[in-house]
């Protein structure tokens, strides 16, 4: 079982829907992490948090929209996304500096973009 | 951050020792190596990390050469369980760079 817990699990959505991604670990971790991995590719990094502020944003596209609304607690807002979307997104947090200590993952998000 | 060269896959009997092999010649002084795995359909997993002294967990253990340049994760006892894609990372520690995942090496333990 994963520390970090991603809901929902899987996901579909047409391109004009509003939806949101959620993650959640209750470890006192101050850092936190979203990224996409497509099939059989490794995970690539969109967005890092750290102290509750975004620290790090990789030029993802603005219908990517994250949220940190508390040490706990990591959102992925998702507005009108195309079908090379479709991916597993991946959750994980860390001690206190981003990439310093080890990260936790969670098992995903897995999103499909009709 | 270094690039890391692993070989695409592999094969180990189980209840061999299953030896992952990473390159990064290009490794400073200051960079650590980080592994992780990732198991089918679940997210990745930390196990183990060094800067330049052998280091063991109770999961793997971590033989960096002498120059650092190379670097072998060793699962001392393989389980059908260990089966999954296994990343070699080098990065500092300094806050502000960056974590990239390689193409890693696909380990198959065979019963």
């Amino acid at each position: 079982d994963t520390e970090v817990t991603q809901t929902p699990k899987h996901l579909v959505m047409g391109m004009t829907n509003k939806k949101s991604l959620k993650c959640e670990q209750h470890m006192g971790h101050r850092a936190m992490y979203w990224y996409k991995q497509k099939a059989k590719k490794p995970p690539e990094l969109m967005f890092v948090y750290s102290y509750e502020k975004l620290s790090i944003n990789e030029s993802v596209p603005s219908r990517f929209s994250p949220e940190c609304p508390n040490s706990s607690l990591l959102n992925l807002h998702l507005h009108a996304l195309q079908p090379e979307d479709s991916a597993l997104y991946l959750c994980a947090s860390s001690l206190k500096d981003a990439f310093v200590q080890p990260q936790h993952f969670g098992d995903g998000t897995r999103l499909s973009i009709l | 951050d270094a690039k890391t060269t692993q070989p695409t896959s592999m094969d180990c009997a189980e209840g061999r020792a299953a030896n992952l092999p990473c390159n990064h010649s290009t490794i400073s002084g200051n960079e650590y190596v980080y592994w992780y795995r990732q198991i089918h359909s679940q997210g990745p997993q930390y196990i183990i990390h060094g800067l330049k002294n052998n280091e063991t967990n109770e999961m793997a253990s971590l033989i960096i050469t002498e120059d650092r340049k190379s670097s072998t994760l060793i699962l001392p006892h393989a389980t059908l369980r260990d089966t999954a894609v296994y990343y070699c990372i080098v990065r500092t520690t300094n806050t502000g760079n960056q974590f990239y995942f390689g193409t890693g090496t696909s380990l198959t333990v065979i019963p």
